[in-house]
């Protein structure tokens, strides 16, 4: 069955920078496009990252283009979020989902991870 | 970027059939975008429960149904369970901008 479990979570002080990571199992982890996506304690889920199965196209939310950047290794069935000038307003749950196809939905979820920026 | 609007509580007791609404505009549900629905139960992980308006993903029982019309989209749950009892999002994409997933500010269904 298909498995995304987050990890790389923590408090960090705003301005550092901190790596979520994302391993996949129970399908072809190529042939897919990741997302990450985000909520904020109280507010509604929020985009944030995707990348292409083959990693040639990145696209990021406003909220983060220039700080974040997600990369993924087909070697460890892994997809990346490096985030970076960590703001008091980043901190929020991070999930990583597939990508569910033309629809532009996303058919599974990881369970999350919670990152706090707070000094 | 545009959002998705919902109620922010709706409640029904065990039987009873209730709807949550998904307002949204021209440049996402009114340009033709899909609409998807997630159930999200506390400290679980997102689960897609309708997508493409109308369609459940195996295993979602038909309790769960979909619907869309112009700039709006309606998640109907019949015969409810005290499992139900979570909270649903509906997502489409977005032309504005540079274009983007969007989330509605989520819906959370009480069974009395």
């Amino acid at each position: 069955q298909v498995q995304l479990v987050e990890s790389g979570g923590g408090v960090v002080q705003p301005g550092r920078s901190l790596r979520l990571s994302c391993a996949a199992s129970g399908f072809n982890f190529n042939s897919y496009a990741m997302y990450w996506v985000r909520q904020a304690p109280g507010k509604r889920l929020e985009w944030v990252a995707v990348i292409s199965s083959d990693e040639s196209n990145k696209y990021y939310a406003d909220s983060v283009k220039g700080r974040f950047a997600i990369s993924r290794d087909i070697s460890k069935n892994t997809v990346y979020l490096q985030m970076n000038s960590l703001r008091a307003e980043d901190t929020a749950v991070y999930y990583c989902a597939r990508d569910g196809g033309w629809m532009k939905n996303f058919d599974y979820w990881g369970q999350g991870t919670l990152v706090t920026v707070s000094s | 970027q545009s959002m998705l609007t919902q109620p922010p509580s709706v409640s029904g007791a065990p039987g009873q059939r209730v709807t949550i609404s998904c307002t949204g505009s021209s440049s996402n549900i009114g340009a033709g975008f899909h609409v998807h629905w997630y159930q999200k139960l506390p400290g679980a992980a997102p689960k897609l429960l309708i997508y493409g308006d109308t369609n459940r993903p195996s295993g979602v029982p038909d309790r769960f149904s979909g619907s869309k019309s112009g700039t709006s989209a309606s998640l109907a749950i019949t015969g409810l369970q005290t499992e139900d009892e979570a909270d649903y999002y509906c997502q489409s994409y977005d032309i504005s901008l540079s274009g983007s997933w969007v989330f509605g500010g989520g819906t959370k269904l009480t069974v009395l």
